[in-house]
């Protein structure tokens, strides 16, 4: 299957700073990326889609003021958590995709504990 | 609406027992339906999927599952369960109201604890 690597696995930053996680597609250029936030034992809640050179596309209650997505490349986007905050401490998972394929692979998730 | 269902929150099976976990769906058309398997602390690694043909859709690391369309089922099976399979399961089905690949709708997962 194909490769989607995220980084980073884990980070831990001080209240009002901002965090960047990028996720790369390896083998494969991914003209669509995801973004999701997984609560501990709970299911995926996507936040936002984005498509290579152009603008993300953000779930209904998702600030995209506050989750900045980039997706400047076909192998690489970005999210930054901007002036983080204790409540955006979660786990933070991307996955990849292309019009030839029918699944999508995911990252290993970023562990962001905001203190 | 899409929805994906799982109904258990938790499966317990003993090592070496079949296990099912399982998953219900409602989709319009018909569905593209995936399972995929997380670790604590990892993504989600894919096991199989379904597109279309044979009901019995075989995968990763000896599960398999199958296509129901009358029960809008696709349980994920496994004859002979391992201690290293527990884990969380999660069955998606991709959104076809999204033009984007990959657009998945996931159901809330459902733990696996084999028992040695």
């Amino acid at each position: 299957g194909a490769v989607v690597s995220q980084h980073p696995s884990w980070v831990i930053c001080k209240s009002g700073t901002s965090v960047k996680i990028e996720c790369r597609s390896l083998d494969f250029q991914a003209t669509t990326m995801f973004w999701y936030r997984q609560f501990p034992k709970q299911s995926l809640m996507l936040m936002a889609t984005s498509n290579e050179g152009s603008k993300a596309t953000y779930e209904q209650g998702v600030e995209k003021d506050k989750f900045l997505i980039n997706h400047a490349s076909l192998t690489l986007s970005t999210l930054t958590v901007t002036s983080a905050h204790p409540e955006d401490s979660s786990f933070y998972i991307c996955s990849a995709s292309s019009p030839g394929r029918t699944e999508a692979f995911f990252g290993q998730g970023t562990r962001l504990t905001v203190v | 609406a899409q929805s994906v269902a799982q109904p258990e929150d938790q499966v317990n099976v003993a090592e070496g027992n079949p296990l099912t976990v399982k998953c219900t769906y409602s989709v319009s058309g018909n569905p593209y339906l995936f399972w995929y398997v997380q670790y604590p602390n990892r993504g989600l690694q894919f096991l199989l999927k379904y597109i279309t043909g044979d009901n019995l859709v075989k995968g990763s690391y000896g599960f398999e599952a199958e296509f129901n369309k009358s029960q809008t089922s696709f349980h994920l099976k496994k004859p002979s369960a391992l201690v290293s399979d527990s884990a969380l399961y999660f069955c998606a089905v991709r959104d076809k109201g999204s033009s984007n690949t990959g657009k998945l709708i996931f159901g809330q997962g459902t733990t696996l604890q084999v028992k040695p």
